[in-house]
């Protein structure tokens, strides 16, 4: 079965630095990857995905991401954080085992953004 | 465009009872998927229908169910709630693409 992982519970960064929050995936055949964000007592926003094609995939909000096959990684970055990307974050892989077409998470990563 | 609606926002129930939960896919969305987010937990799948039919399920117990309306919205219902039952249950709504989520139906279950 196709699973994400995030290695990372929770992710400090002070405003104004580079961000970075981790996710590696384990997939049989081509990946399609996704990363949410999920603000408090809401549900749950698309940055971006990864399909096919750069390695580098634009999303909103000045987010982006890198898919790396060597090492099945799929790392989600922004340049500059602003305090308003504190929130949980979450990497996703489509599963079609049998037909499933679902989209299986990771157990999210909490951004902190410090000012 | 309207988003993906879900209601009540809120629902406390008693341990034993029934709950309902409803969700209004984007316009014109076949396809609407069902997550559970526990504390501690991430998100779980649920269930997965599209043009009226359960399409794949998630390891739950079978007093979870549900079923999709001809115009494709939705009900989640659990059966004999348990204590663990208490969550956030996300619906999204999906032509193929990228999920849209709703904001969900926090079910407390005392």
């Amino acid at each position: 079965a196709q699973s994400v992982a995030q290695p990372e519970d929770q992710v400090n960064v002070a405003e104004g630095n580079p961000l970075t929050v981790k996710c590696t995936y384990s997939v049989s055949g081509n990946p399609y990857l996704f990363w949410y964000v999920q603000y408090p007592n809401r549900g749950l926003q698309f940055l971006l995905k990864y399909i096919t094609g750069d390695n580098l995939v634009k999303g909103s909000y000045g987010f982006e991401a890198e898919f790396n096959k060597s090492q099945t990684s799929f790392h989600l970055k922004k340049p500059s954080a602003l305090v308003s990307d504190s929130a949980l974050y979450f990497c996703a892989v489509r599963d079609s085992y049998q037909g499933a077409q679902k989209l299986v998470f990771g157990q999210g990563t909490r951004l902190t953004i410090n000012p | 465009e309207a988003g993906v609606t879900q209601s009540p926002t809120h629902l406390i129930k008693t341990r034993g009872q029934q709950a309902t939960l409803r969700c209004s896919p984007i316009s014109g969305h076949t396809s609407v998927y069902w997550y559970q987010q526990a504390l501690g937990l991430g998100l779980q799948f649920l269930l997965w229908y599209d043009e009226g039919e359960e399409r794949n399920r998630g390891n739950f117990p079978p007093r979870f169910s549900g079923r999709q309306f001809p115009n494709y919205s939705s009900e989640l219902n659990v059966n004999a709630l348990e204590l663990e039952d208490s969550a956030l249950y996300l619906c999204a709504s999906s032509l193929g693409g990228p999920y849209t989520f709703g904001s969900g139906t926090r079910l407390t279950v005392v």
